[in-house]
């Protein structure tokens, strides 16, 4: 069955401090990748997405995920966190090729950004 | 509104009764998911559907867990003879289903505790 792992449950860290959270599956085909965030008392919301194309995507709020296809891996990444990026941050992947559309979601990692 | 909408937001339950979650994805969204986050388990697939096509009913983890959509609209996932291990977070998605990749956007989830 696919899998997806996230590498850290809890990451600590001071404002202005570089993020970076690990995401791998396990699945070997074509697949769609997402990162969601769940700030606090808010409900998932779309950080970035990568279908095709260029394998370092851009999204919302300064965040960055690169797409390495030889490592099953599409990690997330900050230059620099705020106060207001203490969350939670839940990789998921859906199989392009797979009828149905289901995530399938890593076990998230909570940020906690210390101002 | 703009986005997808659940209710109840909160519902506390007794063990053994049966309990209706509501769903009410994006107007012209097409495909509707529904999703369970627990402490224990993460994030986890339940139900799919997709315009008139038949369910994937392959997440529901009991035959005490149900979904139905009306109208290809609304949704409502009904749990009967609750157990204290339904407890958790029962979230909604909506998307396109354009045919190609797409986004899932979620509701606000509905918290549900059962005694």
């Amino acid at each position: 069955a696919q899998s997806v792992s996230q590498h850290n449950h809890h990451v600590i860290l001071s404002e202005a401090a570089s993020l970076e959270l690990g995401c791998n599956y396990s699945y070997g085909g074509t697949v769609n990748l997402f990162w969601y965030v769940q700030y606090p008392g808010q409900h998932l919301q779309l950080l970035l997405k990568y279908f095709s194309g260029d394998p370092l995507v851009k999204g919302i709020k300064g965040f960055e995920a690169e797409f390495i296809k030889s490592k099953f891996s599409f990690n997330l990444r900050k230059p620099s966190v705020q106060w207001s990026d203490t969350a939670e941050y839940f990789c998921a992947v859906k199989k392009e090729a797979a009828a149905g559309n289901k995530l399938t979601f890593g076990g998230g990692t909570r940020v906690l950004v210390k101002p | 509104g703009a986005g997808v909408s659940q209710s109840p937001s909160n519902k506390v339950t007794e063990k053994g009764k049966d309990v209706e979650l509501r769903c009410d994805p994006i107007s012209g969204h097409t495909a509707l998911y529904w999703y369970r986050q627990s402490l224990g388990q993460g994030l986890e697939f339940l139900i799919y559907f997709q315009g008139n096509s038949a369910p994937d009913k392959s997440g529901l983890p009991s035959d005490r867990f149900s979904a139905e959509r009306t109208g290809g609209s609304v949704s409502t996932l009904t749990i009967q003879r609750t157990q204290q291990e339904d407890s958790a977070v029962y979230l909604c998605a909506s998307s396109l289903a354009s045919g190609g990749p797409e986004t899932q956007y979620f509701g606000p989830g509905t918290r549900l505790l059962v005694l």
